[in-house]
């Protein structure tokens, strides 16, 4: 089966910048998940969706992240306008389901470094 | 509030020579823990999970991990380590509430081995 695929692999911006990453899942995962990692740390979650829904966003900073999933496959994650401590590895996940044993698939992660 | 520490930042061992990784956990209720593991510019991969039952788990690459409730720890070991298993280890515990999957992240322990 396919993994979760994201892109771009790495992006440079500078502060103030805007930027976008997007994620697609395995086909027929309901659940898909943005986490945070930054240097020295464990992952953070930003956002959980389940189908096209919002479950869990209590950790994003809504005044320069957004999400959406629409139709309930693939996924966006924006920042803008972008700073510093946003540099991080942003990893995306999906799961069959919510209600399931936490069987996440990771992708690859996108590495963004903001100057 | 519910939270994973990883004593350990860094060790090192020797190809060959046995391995234990440390991991503590808060959680109000029975906790569902798991062990991923992150080579450079990856994504996560699980090693193994604890949901009830056995406390001790067997994982993949020879890896398994032991559920002390007494001690809320959640230790990974491994009899013999290869040079492959140079990577970061993250302990995370499920989240289990009407949220559904979210996991809580250790800090990671980065593992070197000395050939």
């Amino acid at each position: 089966e396919a993994g979760v695929a994201q892109s771009p692999r790495y992006k440079i911006i500078e502060k103030r910048q805007s930027v976008a990453f997007w994620c697609n899942p395995i086909s027929g995962h309901a659940t898909l998940y943005w986490y945070q990692q930054i240097l020295g740390q464990g992952p953070k979650l930003l956002i959980q969706f389940q189908n096209n829904g919002v479950v869990d966003d209590s950790q994003l900073p809504k005044d320069r992240f957004s999400a959406e999933r629409l139709k309930g496959v693939d996924s966006t994650l924006k920042i803008q306008p972008a700073k510093l401590e946003d540099s991080a590895v942003y990893l995306c996940a999906s799961s069959l389901d919510r209600g399931t044993n936490y069987g996440y698939t990771f992708g690859s992660g996108t590495r963004l470094t903001v100057v | 509030a519910q939270s994973v520490t990883q004593p350990d930042i860094h060790i090192t061992v020797s190809e060959g020579a046995s391995l234990e990784l440390r991991c503590n956990y808060s959680y109000g209720a029975t906790p569902y823990l798991f062990w991923y593991v992150q080579s450079p510019g990856q994504g996560l991969q699980l090693l193994l999970k604890y949901f009830s039952g056995d406390t001790l788990v067997q994982g993949i690459k020879g890896f398994e991990a032991e559920f002390k409730r007494s001690q809320s720890s959640f230790n990974l070991r491994k009899p013999s380590v290869h040079w492959s298993d140079a990577a970061e280890y993250f302990c995370a515990v499920g989240a289990l509430n009407n949220q559904g999957g979210k996991l809580i992240f250790g800090q990671g322990t980065e593992l070197s081995v000395k050939p």
